[in-house]
Order: structure tokens, then C-alpha cells, then sequence
């Protein structure tokens, strides 16, 4: 069975550019989240959607980052326009269902701002 | 509120030497207990879990109990090995799903 794809693994990008992040769940799994990892840190919940509803986005700076799940499978987070402090790496999660059910994460993206 | 507190690191030990990574924790209600590990270059892996009071967690020789008086989930190892070099989160679930993490505590190991 095929992990939480996610891409680019990597980029690098200046100041005020746009930048988006694609994940792919696992398949079935109707709950994604993306995460917020900061160098040294624990990750830290930025979006949960429950298939294509958006039911946790407290923790989004939502002047600049936007997220969608078009279809309830995969998902794009996009930050627009990036900042020097928004490098980071960006991890997307899938789980089965809501409530104590395992997550599972990407490999994330290793983003950078210049 | 909820959060996580683990012993800092980096952590070195030597081969089969014994592991303990502290974590203590805070939350409202009753939440399940995890810890994840990430390899170099890899995305981060459940390790092991505990949903309640007293249960312990295993998986790969690592253990942790969780102990509800003195909210802790302590992660051991009686011997570790150089594969083992990761680094280890603690976090909590609560019935919203949404996992707190800790801040990961760097293991190396040495032959």
C-alpha cells in the first residue's frame, strides 16, 4: 500500500513568491491534516479536513496561507506571499477515520524563503 | 490547555547502553499517549501508543507506560542499537483527533 505522497520534496523560493505544496493521502482515507514543522520542533496541526470540509483551521494564518481538498482526496496548501520565517517543513497526514486512529505522514517539504 | 514536555536533547549513547527519553505531559480530559520516531530523511512513524491509564506501549523493544498520576509517558530501551539513531517525539491525541507534539529529542548511537 502506497504512504502520504507528497511534493516537491524540496524548494526554494525568495520573498513575496507564492509557493503551493501538493498531498496525496492514503487511499480510503477520508481525514488529512498538514503540519507545520519548524527547525528543532515538534510539528505543529496548521488544517484538519474531514473528506472535503475544513474542520479544524484555527492554527492557519489564513492572510497568507490558504489550503483546499477538492474531491475529499487530495489537497494543495498554498502560501502566497511567502515570508523569510515561513521556511520550514510542511508535513501532510492521513488517517482512516476521526478519533484516535492512527495518522500518517508524508516525507514533507523542505521549504526555503530567500 | 494541551502540551507536551520532553527531556532535551541530543542524546549520545553507545551501543546497547540503556534508553529513557522523558516526557510529561498536560491535557484536558483523557487523551491517548504516542511516540513517533523519524529516521534521516523519512517522514515520521508511530512507534508505539497507549489510549489509557496504566497501558503500556511496545514495539521494537521500546516500551512506555502511561502513568496518569505523574502525567508521564517515558520511552525506554534496555539496549539500543546504531539503527535506533533518530529522533523521538512524544505527543498526545485528544477526542478532536488533533495530535500535540512535543519538541523531539535527537538519539545518537555509537558502535
Amino acid at each position: 500500500e502506497a504512504g502520504v505522497v507528497q511534493s516537491p520534496r524540496y524548494k526554494i523560493i525568495e520573498k513575496k513568491q507564492p509557493v503551493a505544496f501538493w498531498c496525496n493521502p492514503i487511499s480510503g482515507h477520508n481525514t488529512l491534516y498538514w503540519y507545520l514543522q519548524n527547525l528543532g520542533q515538534g510539528p505543529e496541526l496548521l488544517i484538519r479536513y474531514e473528506n472535503e470540509e475544513a474542520v479544524d483551521d484555527s492554527q492557519l494564518p489564513k492572510d497568507r496561507f490558504s489550503a483546499e481538498r477538492l474531491k475529499g482526496v487530495d489537497s494543495t496548501l498554498k502560501i502566497q506571499p511567502a515570508e523569510l520565517g515561513d521556511s520550514a517543513v510542511y508535513l501532510c497526514a492521513s488517517s482512516l477515520v476521526r478519533g484516535g486512529n492512527e495518522q500518517f505522514f508524508g516525507p514533507g517539504t523542505r521549504l526555503t524563503v530567500l | 490547555g494541551n502540551s507536551v514536555t520532553q527531556m532535551e536533547g541530543p542524546v549520545t549513547l553507545s551501543e546497547e547502553a540503556f534508553l529513557t527519553i522523558n516526557c510529561t505531559y498536560t491535557a484536558t480530559g483523557y487523551p491517548s499517549l504516542f511516540w513517533y520516531v523519524q529516521y534521516p530523511g523519512e517522514g515520521l512513524q508511530l512507534l508505539l501508543k497507549a489510549t489509557k491509564a496504566d497501558d503500556k506501549g511496545s514495539n521494537k523493544g521500546f516500551e512506555a507506560t502511561y502513568r496518569k498520576e505523574t502525567t508521564s509517558f517515558h520511552l525506554e530501551k534496555g539496549s539500543v542499537q546504531v539503527s535506533d539513531s533518530a529522533v523521538y517525539f512524544c505527543a498526545l491525541q485528544t477526542g478532536a483527533n488533533n495530535l500535540f507534539f512535543g519538541t523531539g529529542t535527537r538519539l545518537t548511537v555509537i558502535p
